[in-house]
């Protein structure tokens, strides 16, 4: 079974910049988060979608942070524009819906640079 | 609101000793879950081990098991027999289930865990 896949890896840009992030869930996941992890700390949620909808976005930046997942599969996260703070590694992270206790399943991560 | 609290940012064990990690979380809810997760250097998060609030025997998992004591919310890791791929940060999370048995994961602080030979 392939994983959580994430593009890219690693993205360094300038603060003001706009830059965006791909998440691809396991096959079947009907669920799929996007986590913020600064350096030396825990993941915090930015978004949870069920299918195409959302779920929890309580803790996501509106002002700069946008996202969307339009046929209830891929996700992309977007950052416009981009400050010092948000230097992070952003992790998705997909779970199977109305099973037993849910166990989130994450992908490797992008790890952003703002300059 | 709840909160998750590892205050152990560092610990280190010889390699094949027992290591156990300490987390804290404060909540009013009843029902919910705990998990231990492990993220080794440059690489993904993974479950470790994952305790459900209503059942009272601790969760074990081959060289992992917990010491889940909900009325003093303290929800400790134990390793045994430690080896050298454990070496990692671990993370303590707590979830409230919501629709689906899905929610957002609430993360502690996490401990780097070094397993030395």
């Amino acid at each position: 079974e392939a994983g959580v896949a994430q593009s890219p890896r690693y993205k360094i840009i300038e603060k003001r910049q706009s830059v965006a992030f791909w998440c691809n869930p396991i096959s079947g996941h009907a669920t799929l988060y996007w986590y913020q992890q600064i350096l030396g700390q825990g993941p915090k949620l930015l978004i949870q979608f069920q299918n195409n909808g959302v779920v929890d976005d309580s803790q996501l930046p509106k002002d700069r942070f946008s996202a969307e997942r339009l046929k209830g599969v891929d996700s992309t996260l977007k950052i416009q524009p981009a400050k010092l703070e948000d230097s992070a590694v952003y992790l998705c992270a997909s779970s199977f819906w109305g099973g037993p206790p849910d166990t989130q399943y994450f992908g490797p991560g992008t790890r952003l640079t703002v300059l | 609101a709840q909160t998750v609290t590892q205050s152990q940012p560092e610990m280190s064990v010889q390699e094949a000793e027992t290591v156990t990690l300490s987390c804290t979380y404060d909540t009013s809810e009843n029902n919910y879950y705990l998990f231990w997760y492990k993220q080794p250097p440059s690489r993904q998060m993974i479950l470790v081990i994952r305790q459900e609030a209503y059942k009272q025997q601790n969760a074990t998992e081959n060289r992992f098991s917990v010491n889940f004591q909900k009325a003093a919310k303290s929800f400790s890791l134990k390793i045994s027999d430690s080896q050298l791929g454990d070496t990692a940060m671990y993370f303590c999370a707590f979830m409230k289930p919501g629709s689906g048995n899905t929610g957002k994961l609430i993360f502690g602080q996490g401990t780097t865990l070094q397993v030395k030979p």
